[in-house]
């Protein structure tokens, strides 16, 4: 399997401009999470799937933030209106159920200026 | 709720020096145990863990044993190499539970000089 897959890589945007970030979960798995690092806050869970249901987005930092599921295998984090702090590393995760072990795509860098 | 701390960061070593990574947690029960890895530019891996006292998790050289007593999880290993350089995530689940319930600590970043 390729892993988990997260595009793009990097983003520049403007600040107000509409923003999505993508992810492809390993195939078969039934979790799939949204991270986000920051040197100040570490690694922040903003959401997660449990079979393409949100289960917790209590992460979510405000109304600008959404996440979708729309089938297994693809998941979108769209930030909207983007502000200068919400750069970060955006990473999304996959897990097979009851494990405890989670499998991190390469993440995304967002840079709002 | 349920904690890790990690000693603070960054570490700066010499190829070949020990390492040694400071891990506790605040728990409730038994929790398991993790060591993840994030090197530069990637995303996290897992690099070992240990889901019971006194188990001792160990790949690619590094080590980490589980103590109740103390409530801790160092990570250490012997000869750090320049690929060792990294940012190192302690973490913890409830005993039994699923990567829904990871708590990460705040990492710790090594960097290992040749």
């Amino acid at each position: 399997d390729a892993g988990v897959i997260q595009s793009p890589r990097h983003e520049v945007t403007e600040m107000g401009q509409e923003v999505t970030l993508r992810c492809k979960p390993i195939s078969g798995h039934d979790y799939l999470f949204w991270y986000r690092q920051t040197m100040m806050r570490g690694l922040e869970l903003l959401i997660y799937f449990n079979n393409n249901v949100p289960i917790d987005d209590s992460g979510m930092p405000e109304d600008r933030f959404s996440a979708k599921m729309p089938n297994a295998s693809f998941s979108t984090l769209k930030i909207q209106p983007s502000e200068p702090r919400d750069s970060a590393v955006y990473f999304c995760a996959s897990s097979l159920e009851g494990a405890a072990e989670a499998f991190f795509g390469q993440g995304t860098r967002l840079t709002v200026v | 709720g349920d904690s890790v701390t990690q000693m603070e960061g960054p570490v700066t070593l010499s190829e070949e020096a020990f390492l040694t990574i400071n891990c506790t947690y605040t728990a409730t029960g038994y929790p398991s145990l993790f060591w993840y890895v994030q090197y530069p530019g990637e995303g996290l891996q897992l690099l070992l863990k240990a889901t019971k006292a006194d188990d001792k998790g160990s790949n690619k050289g590094f080590e980490a044993t589980y103590r109740k007593e103390t409530t801790s999880f160092h990570l250490e290993k012997g000869s750090v190499q320049v690929s060792d350089s990294a940012v190192y995530f302690c973490a913890l689940t409830p005993r039994g539970g699923s990567a829904r319930q990871l708590t990460f600590g705040s990492g710790t970043q090594l960097t290992v000089l040749p």
